[in-house]
């Protein structure tokens, strides 16, 4: 079956303590994409990445980090947390065209 | 920047009443897209629209792409319960990025 999956889908941390969400598509996509969801605020862009090796800003990328050493996977990476960070998190994955993006279950992260 | 601005915000519909939310931008888009998110899940892919002036129906649901192609709609007939949710446009300004809207949540009273 085709999907993006995300883990954990809940996280409760403290701040300051490093954690990682992680993200794995079975498509062969090029191109994924993490987003987070915060209310009356849309989907932002937090990062994206084309390819391997090649990963860049979307809109919202302070205090955030992300890694592509391998087509499947795209962890984001919160160095040190903060409560501004508490949100529903995305990842999302699609063909290097213009085609339909397929998401992630989501994970909601509360920093306290 | 490029932004695209989706309005209303929120909608309360009563059942079998229609619904249509907006997508603007002051750019012209390369193609938009349509997705849903139902309350407590992920955004699902509903259709991708590409060409000036494109119509396109699924069932109840009517999806419009302006002739500049910088404005897009959803429209749906005689809601039901089902179409609870939240709905987001995906803009692609012709350079990979897919970029929302803030969303309109629908909500139905029966």
């Amino acid at each position: 079956e085709a999907q993006v999956t995300q883990n954990p889908r809940y996280l409760i941390t403290v701040t300051g303590k490093k954690l990682t969400v992680t993200c794995s598509q079975n498509m062969n996509h090029e191109y994924m994409s993490w987003y987070r969801q915060d209310p009356g605020l849309g989907l932002r862009q937090i990062y994206y990445s084309m390819n391997v090796e090649v990963t860049d800003k979307g809109d919202v990328p302070e205090g955030y980090k992300v890694s592509r050493k391998e087509k499947r996977n795209f962890p984001l990476i919160l160095e040190s947390p903060s409560p501004n960070q508490t949100s529903l998190y995305f990842c999302a994955s699609r063909t290097y065209t213009d085609t339909e993006a397929f998401f992630g279950q989501g994970t909601r992260l509360t920093v306290v | 920047g490029q932004q695209v601005m989706q309005i209303p915000q929120y909608q309360h519909v009563q059942e079998g009443e229609d619904f249509t939310t907006y997508c603007n931008s002051s750019t012209t888009l390369s193609n938009i897209q349509w997705y849903k998110q139902r309350p407590g899940g992920h955004p699902v892919f509903l259709i991708q629209l590409v060409k000036s002036g494109e119509v396109k129906k699924q069932k109840r649901l009517t999806f419009q792409f302006g002739e500049a192609k910088k404005n897009s709609s959803l429209h749906i007939t005689a809601t039901q319960t089902t179409d609870v949710g939240t709905y987001f446009c995906g803009a692609n300004f012709g350079n990979e990025k897919l970029t929302f809207g803030t969303g309109t949540r629908l909500t139905i009273i029966p």
